[in-house]
């Protein structure tokens, strides 16, 4: 069964700091890692990660996958108050059923 | 483009009720899901479909069917409502097998 577990499961910061989200993973047919925010509504899309050690960047995110050891980790740099939200790791799955399997989230709060 | 369109946005039924949910999708995307999100469990898959004729069960299927007569909708019937199934549900699609999902902005259903 595949399996994807994201750490921390929350956590609060001040503004400014720089966080680090991890996200873990034991997916048979692994195809991709992508990562989503998600505040209110819908998940949102981040990133897709399919090739080790290439970091993707957008602003003060970027990520990373590690194919070997089988992880991502989502950054975030001088956070501001509008990077609250649930982070989603998922990893996509190879074959006709492109399946996507999530993490159960990492909630970060960021304070003034 | 409207992208992923659900309906209704809140729903609430009395057990053994029946009723669908509406996915609608303007992109022509060949991938469709349905998730439902619990706290602390993430985003669980519900059924998927490849096309337009071919659906298949995801993790947790049991009291829900689907459809996919057309490329464009993706139905998901409720047979007999029961309490376990109050929950936010996500529809979301994809264009081809290596790109991610969109979803739409969800359906919060309660069952009482």
């Amino acid at each position: 069964e595949d399996k994807v577990v994201q750490s921390p499961l929350s956590l609060v910061v001040h503004e400014g700091d720089t966080v680090t989200l991890n996200c873990s993973y034991e997916v048979t047919n692994f195809r991709s890692l992508l990562w989503y925010k998600q505040e209110k509504k819908a998940p949102t899309f981040l990133f897709m990660l399919t090739s080790s050690g290439i970091e993707k960047k957008s602003g003060r995110l970027s990520s990373i996958l590690d194919k070997k050891e089988l992880f991502s980790i989502l950054n975030i740099t001088a956070t501001q108050t509008g990077d609250s939200a649930v982070y989603l790791c998922a990893v996509l799955n190879t074959g006709t059923a492109s399946k996507l399997t999530f993490g159960t989230g990492t909630r970060l709060q960021v304070t003034l | 483009n409207a992208g992923v369109t659900q309906t209704p946005k809140f729903q609430v039924l009395k057990t053994g009720q029946s009723m669908t949910l509406q996915c609608a999708q303007d992109m022509n995307h060949e991938y469709m899901s349905w998730y439902r999100q619990d706290p602390g469990m993430g985003l669980r898959l519900i059924h998927y479909s490849v096309g337009a004729g071919i659906t298949d069960q995801g993790e947790v299927p049991n009291g829900y069917n689907v459809s996919r007569s057309t490329t464009e909708d993706f139905p998901l019937r409720l047979l007999s409502a029961a309490p376990s199934q109050t929950s936010v549900y996500f529809c979301a699609s994809k264009g081809g097998a290596s790109v991610g999902y969109t979803f739409g902005s969800g359906t919060r259903l309660t069952v009482v």
